[in-house]
């Protein structure tokens, strides 16, 4: 059974940093590209950030370009996100995704699994 | 602002046929990319209800459909039932802005 559980998510004032992680289990991590989502309150989905299987291809939303980074350990079966320069439209309900495909390429990926979600609140 | 337009709203009696639209353009849908559905229901993660347009994962009833024409898609739902109520959004990628893109949402509410 695949599972994604994401943590890293809490209360941070303008400005500061987070690292959100995604440990994954029931697949094969090393073969499915993963992506971060987020919801703002009373907000659409929003794509935030994809990672390639290999881990050697990146994207990223231009609204979080430069600020945030996404990676990926093997050997933890684990996404990270790290967050920083935190604005408060970054507020938003973080999910993370597994791809459907074993495509490297981003505009073949659609998600199949999510987790649960981890809050990020930006605020002073 | 997403480049990929929905219905805010859709509501139909139990047992109905309704329809959400997604309108995109030619540097998404019209491109064309492929468009991929998701279903969210109150305090639940969204879960994958048609892929590559018209595809449906294990699970999904067949009263869920997907079709896509030019720069538009569309997600049908016959024999809407009460716990089909939830918000449904459509998803592809667009070009101009290398980058993957969701709908604006749609809620459908069975009357």
């Amino acid at each position: 059974e695949v599972q994604l559980l994401e943590s890293g998510g809490g209360l941070v004032q303008p400005g500061g940093s987070l690292r959100l992680s995604c440990a994954a289990s029931g697949f094969t991590f090393k073969n499915y590209a993963m992506t971060w989502v987020r919801q703002a309150p009373g907000k659409g989905l929003e794509w935030v950030s994809s990672i390639s299987g290999s881990g050697d291809r990146t994207y990223y939303a231009d609204s979080v370009k430069g600020r945030f980074t996404i990676s990926r350990d093997e050997s933890k079966n684990t996404m990270y996100l790290q967050v920083n320069s935190l604005r408060a439209e970054d507020t938003a309900l973080y999910y993370c995704a597994k791809s459907g495909t074993r495509s490297e390429a981003l505009d073949f990926y659609y998600f199949d699994y999510w987790g649960q979600g981890t809050l990020v609140t930006v605020s002073a | 602002q997403s480049v990929l337009t929905q219905p805010p709203s859709v509501s139909g009696a139990p047992g109905q046929r309704v329809t959400i639209s997604c309108t995109g353009s030619s540097s998404n849908i019209g491109a064309p990319f492929d468009v991929h559905w998701y279903q969210r229901l109150p305090g639940t993660p969204p879960k994958l209800l048609i892929y590559y347009n018209s595809r449906r994962p294990s699970g999904v009833p067949d009263r869920f459909s997907g079709s896509k024409s030019g720069t538009s898609a569309s997600l049908a739902i016959t024999g809407l039932q009460a716990e089909d109520e939830a918000d449904y959004y459509c998803q592809s990628y667009d070009s101009s802005l290398s980058g993957s893109v969701f709908g604006t949402g749609t809620k459908v509410t069975v009357l």
